[in-house]
């Protein structure tokens, strides 16, 4: 089965910029969404397609691709970003859905 | 505004048959043409899929699941539901529905109820 590969933990200074990854195999050709859920509460989507935001998601959050990985970026971190961050997939091979095993952001 | 809310039982003894329903509201489940999913997240660990269906009754299901779980779509009241037969302990989990946006393939999950938290105990 498809399996998508995120750090458990990364850790970002306010500010600064903060990139949590999710590897997977030949992700390239896969559509990747990203999700933020903060304690208690249900996911919301933050990427969509890889790199497009849905309305009312800041400017400071984008997406990428490269290789074997994607990656969600968030720029000019606050405090209020401190969440779990998930990717999610749909596995072409098998039709099913697939998401990362999470990361959780910690903004010092 | 398209809103999901989830409700059914929060305590289900082991070996039982969990049944949950997700009532949509804002949009008409019949005509909108979505995708409709199910997902369930154990304390402290990370999102499961479970399945998704729509209204006609396609669905796609967890593999690991797929032989204890049930969907049903219930559109002239704009709900959907799960049925989890033989519960066990480790079914214990927050339980959320989402809409399938995009393609049913490749597509996003979007908006979540807020969940229900369900546990299996004697």
């Amino acid at each position: 089965s498809y399996v998508l590969t995120q750090p458990p933990a990364v850790s970002v200074a306010p500010g600064k910029t903060a990139s949590i990854a999710c590897g997977g195999n030949n992700i390239g050709i896969e559509s990747v969404h990203w999700y933020q859920q903060k304690p208690g509460q249900a996911p919301v989507l933050v990427i969509y397609y890889d790199n497009d935001r849905p309305s009312g998601i800041p400017e400071r959050f984008s997406g990428s691709k490269s290789g074997n990985t994607a990656t969600l970026t968030i720029s000019r971190v606050e405090a209020g970003d401190e969440a779990d961050y998930y990717c999610q997939v749909w596995d072409s091979s098998s039709d099913h859905v697939v998401f990362g095993g999470g990361t959780k952001l910690t903004v010092l | 505004q398209l809103r999901l809310q989830e409700s059914g039982p929060g305590l289900v003894k082991p070996s039982e048959t969990l049944s949950l329903t997700c009532t949509v509201s804002g949009v008409s489940m019949s005509t909108s043409g979505y995708f409709w999913g199910w997902f369930r997240q154990p304390p402290g660990k990370g999102l499961e899929w479970i399945a998704h269906m729509y209204s006609t009754g396609t669905s796609y299901h967890n593999p690991s699941l797929k032989s204890r779980v049930t969907l049903l779509a219930d559109t002239s009241n704009s709900q959907f539901s799960l049925r989890l037969t033989s519960v066990t302990a480790a079914d214990t989990a927050v339980y959320y529905c989402a809409r399938l946006y995009g393609d049913y393939n490749s597509g996003w999950f979007d908006p979540w109820g807020q969940g229900t938290l369900v546990t299996v105990s004697s």
